[in-house]
């Protein structure tokens, strides 16, 4: 199984609305990514894993808090975001820390109203 | 600004002719990596050539890396229609916390029937 799944594929919520978005590989990786894609724009980083600890935060306003339950699961979830957060949020996995190839899901598309 | 710039913003091409891209980037780096993404979805991951390596191959892939010049560049021989995507260089700067990779702007290809 070389596949990292998201869910939702496509979220719409209000700004006083609490949602989380969800990762799962299992291709045994234990570094773990999430991205923010605005529309013709390169990928983010927002949040490295690693052995599900947090290792890298960039600067990412508090109304996006990330969560690593176990090696195989990735959340993030949302509470109070702004219009200007809807994008794409992909996440990723890798064997370890760089320079192991990322592997990307397919992204959810989300719209803040 | 971003590590990585990516030359051209856009390409388009005939089906059967050879397509290049090139990238430059700021700092010294650990490797570079190129991944494409086709509209709207994840990225792919295509090679990851490393700091000590000047040219790798994949299949129709040629990458170049001239770390003295600070650049690389990515070549599809032979394209196709399906090799219509964007593409992006992602470099791991050189003494940065592993994991973070930043991505060029990257390069639209639209390769013609």
């Amino acid at each position: 199984d070389t596949e990292v799944t998201q869910t939702p594929k496509h979220l719409v919520m209000g700004m006083t609305n609490k949602k989380s978005l969800k990762c799962e590989q299992h291709m045994g990786h234990r570094a773990m990514y999430w991205y923010k894609q605005k529309a013709k724009k390169p990928p983010e980083l927002m949040f490295v894993y690693s052995y599900e600890k947090l290792s890298i935060n960039e600067s990412v306003p508090s109304r996006f808090s990330p969560e690593c339950p176990n090696s195989s699961l990735l959340n993030l979830h949302l509470h109070a975001l702004q219009p200007e957060d809807s994008a794409l949020y992909l996440c990723a996995s890798s064997l370890g820390t760089a320079p192991y190839e990322q592997y990307f899901g397919p992204g959810t598309r989300l719209t803040v109203t | 600004s971003q590590q990585g710039e990516e030359d051209p913003q856009a390409l388009s091409i005939q089906e059967g002719e050879n397509a290049t891209m090139n990238c430059s980037y700021k700092t010294s780096i650990n490797n570079l990596q190129w991944y494409r993404q086709n509209s709207g979805r994840g990225l792919v991951h295509l090679i990851l050539i490393r700091s000590n390596e000047r040219e790798k191959h994949s299949g129709r892939l040629r990458v170049t890396l001239d770390t003295s010049k600070k650049s690389s560049s990515l070549l599809i021989t032979a394209s196709r229609a399906a090799d219509t995507a964007s593409y992006f260089c992602a470099t791991d700067a050189f003494r940065t916390n592993a994991g973070k990779s930043t991505f060029g702007d990257g390069t639209t290809l639209t390769v013609k029937p």
